[in-house]
């Protein structure tokens, strides 16, 4: 079945410690964005990326990295500069940039220790 | 300001209990209005997408419609397999990122 695989589920991270999150897709779509999810507030995008080896900055990427060295894959970073890295993140993923419906993992959620 | 707004926040339902939520945005030139359902500790799935004021999609209990300011999800007699957030998104002016209301938590109870 197509679909996007996000690893782990479950991450604890202690202070000073940069974590990856894992995003992986068979659905042979171009585009692929990363969104933070916090209680009571909408998805906020932290990068996405038009097309293999490009990736832009979304509205809260201080803290976060990101590389699309193939298509299927778009992993996150999350650094030890990012001050509140405690959230839900969810991956996504579109047939082209910024057109139809978004497809998503089942998410992956980070905690500091 | 591009924006969206979803209405109520949280909202319970007996068992059968008809009921509406509410989607306002404010963008330009709109490029389509998008329904999600996420479950508790999952991603959203996608439900709907709908493009032009007046228009209608239907899946089993929902119906969602569109105006120009706003957009309505119908839940006729709900069931508890029905509990979720609904999430509202629209692309913003220029089309390039999508944004994202903060959802309706619906709660219905047998």
């Amino acid at each position: 079945d197509g679909g996007i695989t996000q690893s782990p589920k479950y991450l604890f991270r202690k202070e000073g410690q940069n974590v990856t999150l894992s995003c992986e897709q068979n659905l042979n779509h171009d585009a692929m964005y990363w969104y933070r999810q916090d209680p009571g507030q909408g998805l906020r995008l932290i990068y996405y990326s038009q097309i293999v080896n490009d990736f832009q900055k979304g509205d809260i990427a201080e803290g976060y990295s990101v590389s699309r060295e193939k298509k299927e894959s778009f992993p996150l970073t999350v650094t030890s500069a990012q001050k509140n890295p405690t959230a839900f993140y969810l991956c996504a993923s579109s047939i082209k940039w910024g057109t139809g419906e978004l497809f998503f993992g089942e998410g992956s959620r980070l905690t500091v220790l | 300001e591009d924006q969206v707004t979803q209405s109520p926040e949280a909202l319970r339902l007996q068992e059968g209990e008809s009921s509406s939520l509410n989607c306002s945005y404010t963008v330009s030139g709109l490029r389509g209005l998008f329904w999600y359902r996420q479950d508790p500790g999952k991603g959203p799935e996608f439900l709907f997408t709908l493009y032009s004021a007046g228009e209608e999609k239907e899946k089993e209990r929902l119906k969602a419609t569109l105006t120009k300011k706003e957009s309505f999800l119908h839940i006729t007699a709900p069931k508890p397999e029905d509990s979720a957030t609904y999430l509202c998104a629209v692309p913003n002016t220029g089309g390039f990122k999508t944004i994202f209301g903060a959802g309706t938590r619906l709660f219905v109870k047998a």
